[in-house]
């Protein structure tokens, strides 16, 4: 167990529709990275927040969007949902700002568009 | 300049033989390379990591193999075992960005 936890594990919803997911990092992280994992591809870096504020953004679309809250739980919004949105998305904690730190990922929620 | 060049994508290792898998970078920024093992249906997790003024690094049955003049760095599984079988990335950092690796699937035969 990484200590990350993110809410749901699976979710099921329909195109143009949006969607939340929570990543609560471990404890003593102010860190919070973003993730998606379509079947079967590698890691696709989405966007990083560090103690509440944007640090670093990869190739986030943009009906995607997320935030860091003061209790460092972090939320990612997809809106407009296609059925290529479809993947496993993962949020990692680590204790600092730089990419230096290891990062411990959750166990991911899985989205299903249909 | 930005990517890393992983390989191969998938490979099959009979038990007890030698799992290699490479990677590659342009940017010569880099200073920090994790691997991370990722078993099907959970999240990636740290493996082994090296920074460049080492030119190996041994943890157990993993060894990483730097080359710095090359840009390359490979992971060597020893001794490989069907629990080894996992999804491996490699990853290249600096002090701003970690760039990932495509991915290599390992499967180890019994």
């Amino acid at each position: 167990d990484s200590g990350v936890t993110q809410t749901p594990k699976h979710l099921i919803t329909a195109t143009g529709q949006r969607v939340t997911l929570r990543c609560s990092p471990r404890s003593g992280d102010l860190s919070v990275y973003w993730y998606q994992q379509s079947l079967d591809q590698g890691l696709q870096f989405l966007i990083q927040y560090y103690n509440g504020e944007e640090r670093a953004k990869g190739n986030i679309l943009e009906r995607f969007s997320a935030q860091q809250f003061p209790d460092l739980h972090s939320e990612l919004n997809l809106s407009s949902l296609e059925l290529g949105d479809s993947a496993l998305y993962f949020c990692a904690s680590t204790v600092g700002a730089t990419p230096y730190n290891e990062q411990f990922f959750g166990p991911g929620t899985r989205l299903t568009v249909l | 300049q930005q990517q890393v060049k992983q390989s191969p994508q998938s490979l099959i290792v009979q038990k007890g033989g030698i799992s290699i898998i490479n990677c590659a970078y342009e940017n010569t920024a880099f200073d920090y390379f994790p691997w991370y093992q990722q078993f099907p249906g959970k999240g990636p997790a740290l493996l082994i990591a090296i920074r460049p003024d080492v030119s190996e690094k041994k943890e157990g049955r993993f060894t990483i193999s730097f080359n710095k003049s090359a840009k390359q760095f490979s992971l060597h599984i020893m001794d490989s075992q069907p629990g080894d079988s996992a999804t491996y990335f490699c990853a290249a950092s600096s002090n701003y960005q970690l760039i990932w690796g495509a991915g290599t699937k390992l499967i180890i035969k019994p």
